[in-house]
């Protein structure tokens, strides 16, 4: 069974760093795209990037180039996204996802992020 | 970029109701269009893609049409377990967008 399971709830401080992560089992890590979704408290879906993990290669949104970061260690069949400096807009539930061809067809739960001074 | 919207923004109907919601892109994509449901406190959940392609072991009162800008998914007989808000998403050459999303309740 394919599951990707992520990293628990975070609440930090403005200018804080963060990083969450998502596991992926049940498949061949290396060769599915991940990918990274938004969803900011009462809006829409938003997608923010994609990695290979097997090559790391990484492509992101306009609208989030510069302002997280995508990586992912293979060996441990994990993604990461990071932040070097959140801000309360920041606050929403990430949601890592699988890719296959040009869907996402398995999700993780969701990691909440809290930022508040 | 392309740009995507659907309609209405949120819908309320019967249980029983058949529920048609619509996705536009600005501009032709071909059949390259999913729709996901999301649940709240849920992960968000494929029921569609390639337009009408469903996803294994997803109930066949969901299903999709179109091509090219103009997309229809339909709920043929609204049960009350699909309370959620559905969005539809392009993908091309790696890159992904998703349509605002429509709410749909239970009257």
């Amino acid at each position: 069974e394919v599951q990707l399971v992520q990293s628990g709830a975070e609440v930090k401080k403005p200018g804080e760093s963060l990083k969450i992560s998502c596991k992926g089992s049940g498949y061949t890590f290396d060769n599915y795209w991940i990918g990274w979704v938004r969803q900011m408290p009462g809006k829409g879906l938003e997608w923010l990037g994609i990695i290979f993990p097997a090559d790391s290669e990484t492509r992101y949104s306009p609208l989030f180039q510069g302002q997280v970061t995508i990586s992912a260690d293979k060996s441990i069949n994990t993604a990461f996204l990071q932040w070097s400096s959140l801000r309360d807009s920041d606050t929403a539930l990430y949601y890592c996802a699988r890719i296959w061809i040009g869907w996402f067809d398995s999700w993780g739960q969701g990691t909440q992020v809290t930022v508040s001074s | 970029d392309i740009r995507m919207t659907q309609s209405p923004s949120s819908l309320s109907a019967s249980v029983g109701d058949r529920v048609t919601i619509t996705c536009q892109a600005s501009q032709d994509i071909r059949d390259y269009l999913s729709w996901y449901q999301h649940k709240p406190g849920q992960a968000p959940k494929l029921l569609i893609y390639d337009a009408s392609n469903s996803e294994t072991g997803v109930p066949s009162r969901f299903s999709g049409s179109g091509s090219g800008t103009d997309f229809t998914f339909t709920i043929s007989n609204l049960q009350p377990e699909d309370i959620g808000t559905y969005y539809c998403q392009h993908y091309d050459n790696l890159v992904f967008t998703f349509g605002p999303g429509t709410k749909v309740e239970i009257k």
